[in-house]
């Protein structure tokens, strides 16, 4: 059974720099089919893709989110991280980790397996 | 950029019919996946692809979607079905999923 575990950064300060990293057990985070997400959820609220990445490191980022987010992935340790810079109260959520399926001739990508999810607070 | 509307809220008796909305243009030419997360808890998904279940998720849950309108069912409502449903789509646009603002489903 696949297992994602989101790291617990513990709060960040406005204009600092958030870091999560995401744990990949039970299963290759080098598998062709599938790409690694990051989705957040700030308190009360829906949901928001911020990216995804690929094993060999190609990256989609949400545009409006852009500037600031890098993402990267470590395939010797099968994890991949987010990093989201000059962070404001408006970035404190609940960050998920996912794997995100590809598409196929029979449907578009969706996220089959979740992290439970790290809630980051930005405050001074 | 792509906008899903679904209703905030979903009240239904136990053992009754949910019907929960996603709204899209054209959405009936995309593939909609539509999540569960109960309170706490992680997403899971319930619906892909319109209309497919994975497995160990009951029969009652069934998708359809058509037009400018998807829609997730959840016949004979059970009080454990209590919790925020997200439809989504791909967006071609950006290579990104884009995900409706969740519908609170109440079993009364």
């Amino acid at each position: 059974q696949l297992q994602l575990q989101e790291s617990a950064p513990g709060p960040v300060k406005p204009s600092e720099t958030l870091s999560l990293t995401c744990s990949v057990s039970g299963g290759s985070i080098s598998s062709n089919n599938y790409y690694w997400g990051w989705i957040r959820q700030p308190p009360g609220k829906g949901l928001e893709c911020i990216g995804i990445i690929y094993y060999s490191g190609s990256t989609f980022y949400n545009p409006s989110l852009k500037p600031r987010v890098t993402m990267s992935v470590d395939t010797s340790k099968n994890q991949f991280s987010l990093e989201l810079s000059s962070v404001t109260a408006a970035d404190t959520a609940v960050y998920h980790c996912a794997r995100l399926v590809s598409g196929t001739s029979r449907g578009d990508p969706y996220f089959d397996y979740w992290g439970q999810g790290s809630l980051v607070i930005v405050s001074s | 950029s792509y906008v899903l509307t679904q209703p905030p809220s979903v009240s239904v008796a136990p053992g009754q019919t949910a019907r929960i909305t996603c709204g899209g243009d054209n959405i009936g030419s995309d593939s909609v996946q539509w999540y569960q997360q109960k309170a706490g808890q992680a997403p899971v998904v319930v619906v892909y692809y319109d209309s497919e279940r994975p497995s160990g998720i009951p029969e009652r849950f069934s998708g359809s979607n058509s037009g400018n309108t998807a829609t997730l069912t959840i016949n004979g409502v059970e009080a454990g079905d209590e919790a925020d449903y997200y439809c989504q789509v791909w967006d071609r646009s950006s290579d990104l999923a884009v995900f409706g603002g969740g519908s609170k489903l109440t079993v009364l």
